[in-house]
């Protein structure tokens, strides 16, 4: 596609389920992005992916939250027994090269996330 | 550890108006420093970014950022506002790591007729 596809946009699940976002990025990324944003706290920094491998997994708040990618392109961030604080808009993003500074990040935009 | 901070949460200006963002950022060396903007509906886009050079960096859409060292600032700025540039703008560091982008919190800005 054109852009960095995320799915679903809207995702309502009760706490304590498990939930599993979808990030496509644009064809031929190798660095992937995860990023949180809640409400006046700006966007935080969740895992970074160059190719399959997470050389910065430092953002995962806790041992609830994982993320892997496969074939170098699509990227599933899980988060297990939900809590209502995870409540958030989880945002991918995707870049042409290693580095964040060396091109710049693509977003999409946004799973909502709300956990009742 | 490398961060910046966006004093401003909410700013609104008069369309035609000129606009300065503050960015205050923390950290040792020359930082990579971005702006980037979220407007309503649509995903984060980079505004301009700034690496070395000359510290007076051209953006799209007519936005410019000056990087002053001695005030560990990076401050947005636009002559004369449009009614379309309403959003939420977001000034960036690079991590530590090198990999990912630290973000502020954001600065809402609203524009009035």
């Amino acid at each position: 596609g054109a852009g960095v596809s995320q799915s679903p946009s809207n995702k309502v699940t009760e706490k304590g389920k498990d939930v599993e976002l979808r990030c496509d990025p644009i064809s031929g990324h190798t660095a992937l992005y995860w990023y949180r944003q809640s409400l006046g706290q700006g966007l935080e920094f969740l895992i970074y992916f160059q190719g399959n491998s997470a050389p910065d997994k430092s953002g995962l708040p806790s041992d609830r939250f994982s993320a892997e990618r496969t074939g170098g392109s699509v990227s599933t961030l899980t988060i297990q027994r939900t809590q209502q604080e995870d409540s958030a808009v989880y945002l991918c993003a995707s870049s042409g090269q290693g580095s964040s500074y060396n091109s710049p990040l693509h977003f999409g935009n946004g799973t909502r996330l709300t956990v009742t | 550890a490398q961060s910046v901070t966006q004093p401003d949460i909410h700013i609104t200006v008069s369309e035609g108006a000129s606009l300065e963002l503050r960015c205050n950022y923390s950290y040792g060396a020359t930082p990579y420093l971005f702006w980037y903007v979220q407007s309503p509906g649509q995903g984060l886009q980079l505004l301009l970014k700034y690496f070395s050079g000359d510290t007076l960096v051209q953006g799209i859409k007519g936005f410019e950022a000056e990087f002053k060292r001695s005030q560990s600032s990076f401050n947005l700025r636009k002559p004369s506002v449009h009614w379309s540039d309403a959003a939420e703008y977001f000034c960036a560091v690079v991590s530590p790591s090198g990999y990912a982008l630290n973000f502020g919190k954001g600065t809402s800005l609203l524009v009035t007729p």
